[in-house]
């Protein structure tokens, strides 16, 4: 278990419908990040927040949003889904604001969008 | 934004072997690089950071090295075992982002 807590664990679901991630950061991990990983593109960073703030956006379509609430935890907002949105998603927690000494994943969500 | 390249082709070693994996990187020069292991299905495990004045770091059976001018890490795990059998990933600062870019990592395997 490293700490990062992240539901469900799998998740399937219809094209057009819109789901919720959720994450629980390492406790007193402030910093949070999203990344999706699919057979052919490896892991893409999507957003990340620190201390309830958006601090950073990677390639994330408008399609998806997050937020990170007051008790740290995070969601991840996929909306009007697509069969290409079909992947893993990671949440990952850091202990500084540039997780300049590693992060630590969560088991990811297995998303299969049909 | 930062270009990573690892070797996308699996290696295969056999076991009590050193297993090398390289890491290249174009543009900018990171102030650090990790390394991680994932397994299939699973959250990557960070393993080595590794700063841009270090030559060379070690934990246990693992080795980093870094350099700066050829813009390349070299991962060596000596003595591999089976266990050793998952996907290495290097990742680097992107200052644009302030988040970590991963490369797609290198798939070792290595036979009793």
């Amino acid at each position: 278990d490293s700490g990062v807590t992240q539901t469900p664990k799998h998740l399937i679901t219809a094209t057009g419908q819109r789901v919720t991630l959720r994450c629980s950061p390492r406790s007193g991990d402030l910093s949070v990040y999203w990344y999706q990983q699919s057979l052919d593109q490896g892991l893409q960073f999507l957003i990340q927040y620190y201390n309830g703030e958006e601090r950073a956006k990677g390639n994330i379509l408008e399609r998806f949003s997050a937020q990170q609430f007051p008790d740290l935890h995070s969601e991840l907002n996929l909306s009007s889904l697509e069969l290409g949105d079909s992947a893993l998603y990671f949440c990952a927690s850091s202990g500084e604001v540039e997780g300049a000494y590693g992060y630590t994943f969560g088991s990811g969500t297995r998303l299969t969008v049909v | 934004s930062q270009k990573i390249e690892q070797n996308s082709e699996a290696l295969n070693i056999q076991e009590g072997k050193t297993a090398t994996l390289t890491c290249n990187y174009t543009n900018y020069s990171p102030a650090y690089l990790q390394w991680y292991r994932q397994d299939p299905g699973r959250g990557p495990v960070f393993l080595l950071l590794i700063r841009e004045n270090e030559k060379e770091k070690r934990k246990e059976r693992l080795k980093v090295t870094f350099d700066t001018t050829l813009k390349q890490s070299l991962f060596h795990i000596t003595a591999s075992q089976p266990a050793d059998s998952a996907t290495y990933l290097c990742a680097l600062p992107d200052t644009g982002r302030r988040a970590l870019t991963f490369g797609s990592g290198t798939r070792l395997q290595v036979q009793p």
